[in-house]
């Protein structure tokens, strides 16, 4: 069936560097991608998404490109800082399964100060 | 606005005990979602509800019902709970069918014995 896989389950970077989280995925009718960070213990809260026109948005701190040729997005986290640690998600959704969102592994990002 | 919430926050079941797992989100949303997550993986859709009076099947739909009992909640029950289904169940919403972002409640911790 259709996947969101990741690359790296686990990246530690220090505080102030540049983290970026890769995501794989294998559904190419799907409309839009999105990303979601998890703290331990608590659900997982939308960051960004990008629709499958686009092959970039930026948010606040947090860029998201999307390659349709390989099928392959990432998150780019600026100045990342302790509290950005957590799990990061990539998901997609839509073209024949609107709403209904098929998830990644996860990414565990950890911050040293 | 308490967003989305779950009630209980933790339960443990006996096999083939049942029991119904509550929620109900504040924010207006026509469109509302049961997951699962198990260690170290992403969410599974269980169930969703586009909007208020209609119910479908999401990927792993065995051994669940829910009742979209009005617009503001949203319920999952498990008729005769078994150990395959330990695991952290979460609630969401969306504005609509069409909307990307989901908002997900705290998650209710549920072990079966």
């Amino acid at each position: 069936g259709e996947s969101v896989g990741l690359h790296l389950p686990t990246l530690s970077v220090q505080e102030g560097d540049n983290s970026i989280i890769n995501c794989a995925y294998s559904n190419s009718a799907s409309d839009y991608f999105i990303w979601y960070k998890q703290e331990s213990g608590k659900g997982p809260q939308f960051i960004i998404d990008i629709r499958s026109n686009m092959d970039k948005r930026q948010g606040q701190r947090v860029t998201v490109l999307l390659n349709k040729t390989v099928k392959h997005l990432s998150l780019q986290i600026a100045a990342t800082q302790p509290g950005d640690s957590a799990v990061y998600f990539c998901a997609d959704g839509g073209g024949t399964s609107y709403g209904k969102l098929t998830f990644g592994q996860g990414t565990i990002l950890t911050v040293h100060p | 606005n308490a967003g989305v919430t779950q009630t209980p926050k933790f339960q443990v079941l006996k096999t083939g005990q049942s029991m119904t797992l509550q929620c109900a989100q504040d924010m207006n949303h026509n469109s509302m979602y049961w997951y699962r997550q198990d260690p170290g993986m992403g969410l599974r859709l269980i169930y969703y509800s586009a909007s208020e009076g209609t119910t479908d099947k999401g990927e792993v739909p065995n051994g669940y019902n829910v009742s979209r009992l009005n617009k503001r909640e949203f319920s999952l029950r498990l008729e005769s709970a078994a150990p395959s289904q330990t695991s952290v169940y979460f609630c969401a919403s969306s504005e609509s069918w069409w909307t990307s972002e989901q908002y997900f409640g705290p998650g209710t911790r549920l072990t079966v014995t």
